[in-house]
């Protein structure tokens, strides 16, 4: 049969603005979390991490958000330029385990 | 400090056939973990080994295996291909636990 493929979100932004983007992580005790940026042919690429004993981290025109009440996670980019644009994973771990989950990624277009 | 590098960059096979890819992590990375990648699933977790040991093993049939190396160096293998084998695979190397830095990938076209 067809396989269906993945309808990544998409956010378009306007060069200059900040970016938000947002993620749902699924287990309540996922420990550690970290956002990835993957360009067109490439692998992911660490971007920020932040443990679960924070809320709020700040990187190099990026800052990660944790709410672990709602189980949820976001990403803000400031500044974003054209060469931010790519898609973005938010990944989870499991403490004790041994693997990354990861979301669905969402699909940033800066334009320019 | 290079990174993670994996070979090939690209491979086509045919089905029923069996494929082997390689892993190199990092220098000083001793765990190195195993992804898929397709459109219709997303990342997918494989495996992950450590010390020449498997310490966890996602949810994938047993046509796929790794194994690694004592100097930290990884394959992994599928065996009788399928058509929904094609993928991007892509390996991954921490030093701690948690942070996981990927290679460029290996992208398998099964026909």
């Amino acid at each position: 049969g067809e396989s269906v493929g993945l309808h990544l979100p998409t956010l378009s932004v306007q060069e200059g603005d900040n970016s938000i983007i947002n993620c749902a992580y699924s287990n309540s005790a996922s420990d550690y979390f970290i956002w990835y940026k993957q360009e067109s042919g490439k692998g992911p690429q660490f971007i920020i991490d932040i443990r679960s004993n924070m809320d709020k981290r700040q990187g190099q025109r990026v800052t990660v958000l944790l709410n672990k009440t709602v189980k949820h996670l976001s990403l803000q980019i400031a500044a974003t330029q054209p060469g931010d644009s790519a898609v973005y994973f938010c990944a989870e771990n499991l403490a004790g385990s041994y693997q990354l989950t990861f979301g669905k990624g969402t699909k940033l277009s800066v334009i320019p | 400090k290079a990174g993670v590098t994996q070979t090939p960059r690209y491979l086509i096979k045919t089905r029923g056939q069996q494929v082997t890819l390689s892993c190199s992590p990092i220098s000083g990375h001793r765990s190195v973990s195993w992804y898929q990648q397709t459109p219709g699933q997303g990342l997918q977790f494989l495996f992950e080994y450590f010390s020449e040991t498997q310490r966890n093993k996602g949810n994938f049939p047993g046509r796929f295996s790794g194994r690694q190396f004592s100097n930290s160096r990884s394959e992994m293998n599928v065996s009788t291909l399928e058509l929904g084998d094609s993928a991007l695979y892509l390996c991954a190397s921490s030093r701690r636990q948690e942070t996981q830095y990927f290679g460029p990938g290996t992208r398998l076209l099964v026909l």
